[in-house]
């Protein structure tokens, strides 16, 4: 089945400790972004990749780390999580970003900073 | 940087009757997409739209791409309670790598 894969689903952290949440893809896809969901402030995009050892900032990427190894993982690193990293975060991945090109969703990760 | 504002921001209707929201680019996107997110849920693809003017249809869902391209609106006719959700508009921006998501539209819908 084609999808994209996130872990944790939820998790609970303190200030200041690292954390890093897993994104996986099996469609071969080029691109993947993460995302965080805000009430009142939609999905803001955070870091993407056009592909592998290409990575570039979205719109609110202070504080977040990504790396791009391998095609199908893109891994999102909170090196010094503070509470107001407190989100719903989703990685997302598409074949391309041209017309015609569908962003697909992970489950999504609750993260709580306390 | 490229804003996309979408409204109404929340919206509560009847069953059967009509929805609409509407999503304003600040500048021309070469394409729109809208998504919609169930409670709980995560966002799902629905429709992608390019040409200018271009309008396309999915059941009770009628999507519109404006003649200048820096607008889009979706509207659902005779609401049902499987409609509940958030719909978003999105658009490439930043050289067509980045993605704009509109705040999204929160529907309820009435029983």
């Amino acid at each position: 089945e084609a999808q994209v894969t996130q872990n944790p689903r939820y998790l609970i952290t303190v200030t200041g400790k690292k954390l890093t949440v897993t994104c996986s893809q099996n469609m071969n896809h080029e691109y993947m972004s993460w995302y965080r969901q805000d009430p009142g402030l939609g999905l803001r995009q955070i870091y993407y990749s056009m592909n592998v050892e290409v990575t570039d900032k979205g719109d609110v990427p202070e504080g977040y780390k990504v790396s791009r190894k391998e095609k199908r993982n893109f891994p999102l690193i909170l090196e010094s999580p503070s509470p107001n990293q407190t989100s719903l975060y989703f990685c997302a991945s598409s074949l391309g970003l041209s017309a015609g090109d569908t962003q697909y969703f992970g489950p999504g990760t609750r993260l709580t900073v306390l | 940087g490229q804003q996309v504002m979408q409204i109404p921001q929340y919206q509560h209707v009847q069953e059967g009757e009509d929805f609409t929201t509407y999503c304003n680019s600040s500048t021309t996107l070469s394409n729109i997409q809208w998504y919609k997110q169930r409670p709980g849920g995560h966002p799902v693809f629905l429709i992608q739209l390019v040409k200018s003017g271009e309008v396309k249809k999915q059941k009770r869902l009628t999507f519109q791409f404006g003649e200048a391209k820096k607008n889009s609106s979706l509207h659902i006719t005779a609401t049902q309670t499987t409609d509940v959700g958030t719909y978003f508009c999105a658009g490439p921006a930043g050289g067509y790598q980045k993605v704009t998501f509109g705040i999204g539209t929160k529907l309820q819908v009435i029983p």
